[in-house]
C-alpha cells in the first residue's frame, strides 16, 4: 500500500520569506511526483511535477526530489498571502490514480 | 489547455435518490479519468479509475454497485451515486489525463459538492 506522509501544519511563514514543504513516500517504485495546491472548498490545482533527482524550478517554486531517501519537497520563494492554501504531495501518475498525503496547511502572514 | 469541467457544481438531494455527476475534458481527449472523494478536513481518496470503453476499476472499499461509472467517450465520464444516503455527502472530484499532454499528469475538475438530506 502506498503511503505519503506530510506534516499537516499549520505552517506559518512571514510574507516574503521562503516556505518549505516536505513529503516522504513509501513506494520505491514511484517515478513521478506531483505537488498540488488546494484552496479551501476548491479542487486541487497542479503546481509542479518532477521526475528526476535534484531540483526543478518554475518561477517562485522549486521542487526537490531525492529518490534514495524517498523524499520530495517544495520551496516557495517570496511567499505571498495568496500562497496560503493546503499543499498536497502525490507520487504516482501514469495509469494509476494518485495517492495523496493529508496535505500541509500553509499560512502566509502579511 | 487541459481544462476539465464538472456538472453540477453542487447538488442537494433526498436520501434514497440517485445523483449523476458529469466530468468532461474540454480541450483534450481523456484516455483515463479518475474519481476522487474528499470528506471535510481530509485528503482526496481515489474511488475508481475508468478508461474509455472499459469497465471502471474500483478501489478497495468502494462499492461498484453504488457508485456507477460510465466512460463512454474520450471526453466524458459520469459518476452516478445510487440510493444516496447522508454518509455519501462529500466533495466529489474527477481528474483526467490524456494523449497530447504529459500523460502522467492529472488535471482536476472543479468538483461537485453533494449533500444528501
Amino acid at each position: 500500500q502506498k503511503e505519503v506522509e506530510q506534516n499537516s501544519g499549520p505552517l506559518s511563514v512571514p510574507e516574503g520569506a521562503i516556505a518549505s514543504l516536505n513529503c516522504t513516500y513509501s513506494d520505491r517504485g514511484s517515478q513521478s511526483f506531483f505537488w498540488y495546491r488546494q484552496y479551501s472548498g476548491k479542487s486541487p490545482e497542479l503546481i509542479m511535477f518532477i521526475y528526476s533527482n535534484g531540483d526543478k524550478e518554475d518561477g517562485r517554486f522549486t521542487a526537490q526530489l531525492n529518490k534514495a531517501s524517498q523524499y520530495v519537497s517544495l520551496l516557495i520563494r517570496d511567499s505571498q498571502p495568496s500562497d496560503s492554501a493546503t499543499y498536497l504531495c502525490a507520487p504516482g501518475g501514469g495509469a494509476d490514480g494518485l495517492t495523496f498525503g493529508k496535505g500541509t496547511h500553509l499560512i502566509i502572514q502579511p | 489547455g487541459a481544462v476539465v469541467s464538472q456538472h453540477p457544481s453542487w447538488v442537494i438531494c433526498k436520501s434514497g435518490t440517485s445523483v449523476k455527476i458529469e466530468c468532461r475534458s474540454l480541450d483534450f481527449q481523456a484516455t483515463t479519468m479518475f474519481w476522487y472523494r474528499q470528506f471535510p478536513k481530509q485528503s482526496l481518496m481515489l474511488m475508481a479509475t475508468s478508461n474509455e470503453g472499459s469497465k471502471a476499476t474500483y478501489e478497495q472499499g468502494v462499492e461498484k454497485d453504488k457508485f456507477l461509472i460510465n466512460h463512454a467517450s474520450l471526453t466524458l465520464s459520469t459518476l452516478t451515486v445510487t440510493s444516496a444516503h447522508p454518509e455519501d455527502s462529500s466533495f466529489y472530484i474527477c481528474s483526467a489525463r490524456g494523449s497530447g499532454l504529459n500523460t502522467d499528469t492529472q488535471y482536476f475538475g472543479p468538483g461537485t459538492r453533494l449533500t444528501v438530506l
